[in-house]
This record gives structure tokens, sequence and C-alpha cells, in this order.
């Protein structure tokens, strides 16, 4: 099993542009996350999504949106990417959620740098 | 608002040591406290997971213990290995809060030293 896995792994982007980060999972996982990382912040939720068609705001959702059409894929979109959003970007996933059982994996991350 | 906060910020060993990591929470109302490994420019690694109900959790040389009355939780690791050199990180899912929030420490920088 690859686990979580995320395209593309580095991107550079200039003020305004768009682009798509996309993450997939094969552990047949519910529900899937994507946070941000950043230096001195540690890691804060963007947007998580509880099943196939549905997504919600997480701590820090301003700037992204999310879709989940497929159960195993979750794609976070910057419309206009703006400086503030150069980070780097984990997608996770887990089979519960809010509950003793909720472990989180994690993908290995897209590098993002908005000039 | 729950914060975690992680000390020491780095902490350097020579080989062999066994270490304590230390991870406080402001909120007790959670339902789990997962810690986590970071190699540089990775992604996180899942090491142990510790329900609510749970006061310890073990895997190999690692043990994570949890007081959720006193809001702390240890990651105690045994005989290290510069293997371990990694960032340390610990999070808690809280009762309150969006749903698989989870809430990370800044991290424990370890460097085992041969």
């Amino acid at each position: 099993n690859a686990g979580v896995t995320q395209t593309p792994k580095f991107r550079v982007l200039k003020t305004g542009q768009s682009m798509t980060l996309l993450c997939a999972q094969d552990m047949n996982h519910e529900y899937m996350y994507w946070y941000r990382q950043d230096p001195g912040m540690g890691l804060r939720l963007i947007h998580y999504s509880v099943g196939e068609g549905t997504t919600a705001k997480g701590e820090v959702p301003d700037g992204y949106n999310v879709s989940r059409l497929k159960k195993q894929n979750f794609l976070l979109g910057l419309e206009s990417a703006a400086p503030s959003q150069t980070s780097v970007y984990f997608c996770a996933s887990s089979y519960s959620i809010s509950s003793s059982y909720n472990e989180q994996f994690f993908g290995p991350g897209t590098r993002l740098t908005v000039l | 608002k729950q914060e975690v906060t992680q000390i020491p910020a780095a902490l350097s060993v020579p080989e062999g040591e066994n270490l304590v990591l230390n991870c406080s929470f402001t909120d007790s109302a959670i339902y789990n406290l997962q810690w986590f490994r970071q190699d540089p420019g990775k992604g996180l690694t899942s090491l142990l997971l510790i329900q609510s109900s749970q006061r310890e959790q073990t895997s190999g040389r690692l043990n994570a213990s949890l007081d959720k009355s006193s809001g702390r939780s240890t990651l105690y690791i045994a005989a290290s290995q510069p293997g371990d050199s990694a960032t340390y990180l610990c999070a808690v899912e809280g009762v309150g809060g969006s749903q698989g929030n989870l809430i990370f420490g800044k991290g424990t920088k370890l460097s085992v030293k041969p």
C-alpha cells in the first residue's frame, strides 16, 4: 500500500496564479484533511472532509477551496495565490473522527513557494 | 482555546542514553493524543496514539504516557540511537472545535550523537 500520496512535491507560483494540490489515499479512509506547516506556527488545519462529496472549514480556510469527488482523493485549490500561502502542505487521512481511535496518517508534503 | 507546548525545543544526547520528551496541553477535554516523528523535508510518521481513557502506550523502545487531568504527556525513548534523530511532534484532538482537528505543538528537535 502506498498510504497517503501527494502531488506535486514542489511548486513555485507567481502571485495571482492558481493551482491544485492532489492528495490520494489507498487505505479506504473516510476522513481526509489538509494542513499547512509554517516555521514557528506548527501545523494548522485548513479544510477537512468527513466523506465523499462533503467538506468543511478548519482553522485557517481563507484563500483555499477543496473538493472530495472520490473517496480516495482530496483536492486543495488556490484560486489566486499570495506570498502568505508559501508553506508546506500536508494531507492526512483517518479511519474515524472525533474519537479515541482517530489516528491520522500523513502524506510526504508539498512545498509551495509563492513569489 | 487548546494550546500545546513541547519542552525542550531542542535536545542533544549521546547515543545509548534514555530520554524523555515533554508535551503539555491546556484543555483536558480531548479524544486522544498522538506522537509523530518528522524527518527533515519529510512528512509526519505516526508513532503512538493514546486514547483519552488510556494512561500509556508502548511500541518497541518508545513509551508514551498520558495524564489527562494535569494536561501532560511524555514520550520516553530507551537506548537512543543516531537514527532517532528527528523532530518529535505531539498533537491532541480536542472535544470542541473542528472535527478531526489535531492541535500540534511546535516540536522537539532531537539529535543523538554517535
